[in-house]
Parts: structure tokens; sequence; C-alpha cells
């Protein structure tokens, strides 16, 4: 059985830049939620997609967005990125929509300059 | 609303020593707790949750947690410490199994030999 994926593992950008994160949930999984982790905190939930929509959203503004494939498969897009961007993010995937049964990818290292 | 604050950002402890990280919780209705360990560069790994079953849960690797609600508390525990638990921990809550995880800050555990 194939675990979470995230790609790629490190990124660097410019402030003003736009990003696209992508994670392929575990098999049989059919929900993801991404979380961004600075420096030294926990990881802050930015939101969930169960079956192709948007399942909840954590204290992100609009330009942090987020699409599930059919395949259940996942992308986090950041638009006008900022120097505070700079973060691990982490995607985790679930066999159904809720948050106790998670299993995390090992996160894709974003730096903006 | 939930949080969680995890008392001490680095814990050392001898190997073979007691392990005991604390966690204390809010929250305005019964929580749902998780330990989460993180390995360098790696993703988070579900060691323990509470769920409203038994107060005292055991985990993967030998680490145990018990739930206390008069002390509003969640700590973790290992009898004896080795080297390959030097590691970030994370306490989490949530308010109900589709209720968003609130991570703490975490705690970076060291093990001296």
């Amino acid at each position: 059985e194939t675990g979470v994926t995230q790609s790629p593992t490190h990124l660097i950008k410019t402030r003003g830049q736009q990003v696209t994160l992508r994670c392929s949930s575990q098999s049989g999984h059919n929900t993801v939620s991404w979380y961004q982790q600075a420096l030294g905190q926990g990881p802050q939930f930015i939101f969930q997609y169960y079956r192709e929509e948007e399942n909840g959203r954590g204290n992100f503004p609009p330009r942090f967005s987020g699409l599930q494939f059919p395949n259940y498969s996942s992308e986090l897009n950041v638009n006008a990125l900022e120097l505070d961007d700079s973060a691990l993010y982490l995607c985790a995937s679930s066999r159904t929509s809720g948050y106790n049964e998670q299993f995390f990818g090992p996160g894709t290292r974003l730096t903006v300059l | 609303a939930q949080s969680v604050t995890q008392l001490g950002s680095h814990v050392s402890v001898s190997e073979g020593a007691l392990v005991l990280l604390r966690c204390n919780y809010s929250s305005s209705v019964p929580p749902y707790l998780f330990w989460y360990v993180q390995y360098p560069n790696q993703g988070l790994q579900l060691l323990l949750k509470y769920t409203s079953a038994a107060t005292l849960v055991k985990g993967i690797n030998g680490f145990e947690a018990e739930f206390k609600k008069s002390e509003t508390s969640f700590h973790l525990t290992k009898p004896s410490a080795h080297m390959s638990d030097a590691a970030e921990y994370f306490c989490a809550v949530s308010g109900n199994r589709d209720d968003k995880i609130i991570f703490g800050k975490g705690t970076r555990l060291h093990i001296l030999p």
C-alpha cells in the first residue's frame, strides 16, 4: 500500500510569485487535508477536500486555494506569495471526511525570498 | 473553541529514563485528543488518540497517555526512553471526528546517552 506522497520536496520562490504543491493520497482514501507548519510551530489547518469539494477551511486568505481530482489527488495553490508563506506544507489523507484517521505525507518545504 | 498548550518546547531525558511530555487542553465540548510524532524531514505520525473511550490510551512504540478531565490534561509518557525516540511531539485536539484538529506548538525530545 502506497502512503501519502508530496511533490516537490523543496521549492524556492520569490515574493509575488505563484506556487502549486501536489499531493497523492493513500490508496483507498477519498479525503485530503492541507496544513501549513511554520518553523517552530505546530501545523495549522488550511482546508480539506472531500470527493472533490472543499469541506472545511481554516483561517487562511483566499489566495490559498485547492483542487481535488477524480483520483483523489490534490493541489494546493498559493498566489501572490509573501515572505510569511515560507513553511513546510503538509498533506494528509483519510478514508472519509473527518480528521481522526489522517495519514500525513512528508511535506513540501517552501521558501519565499 | 479548542486549544492545546504544550509545556516545554524542549525536553531532555537520559536513555532508559522516564519520558513525560505535558499537554493541557481547552475545549467547549468533550474533546478528541491526539499525540503525533514528527521525525526530521518527515511528516507526522499518529502515536495515539483519545476518543471518549478508556482514559488510559496506549499507542505505538511503548507510549501511552492518560486523559484527566479534572486537570484538562493529556500527558504523554514512556517508561524507558530510547535513542530512537528523539523527535518533535505534537499534542492536538478536536471537538469531534468531523472538526478540524488544532495542534500545539510541539515539544522537541532530546535523548541523552
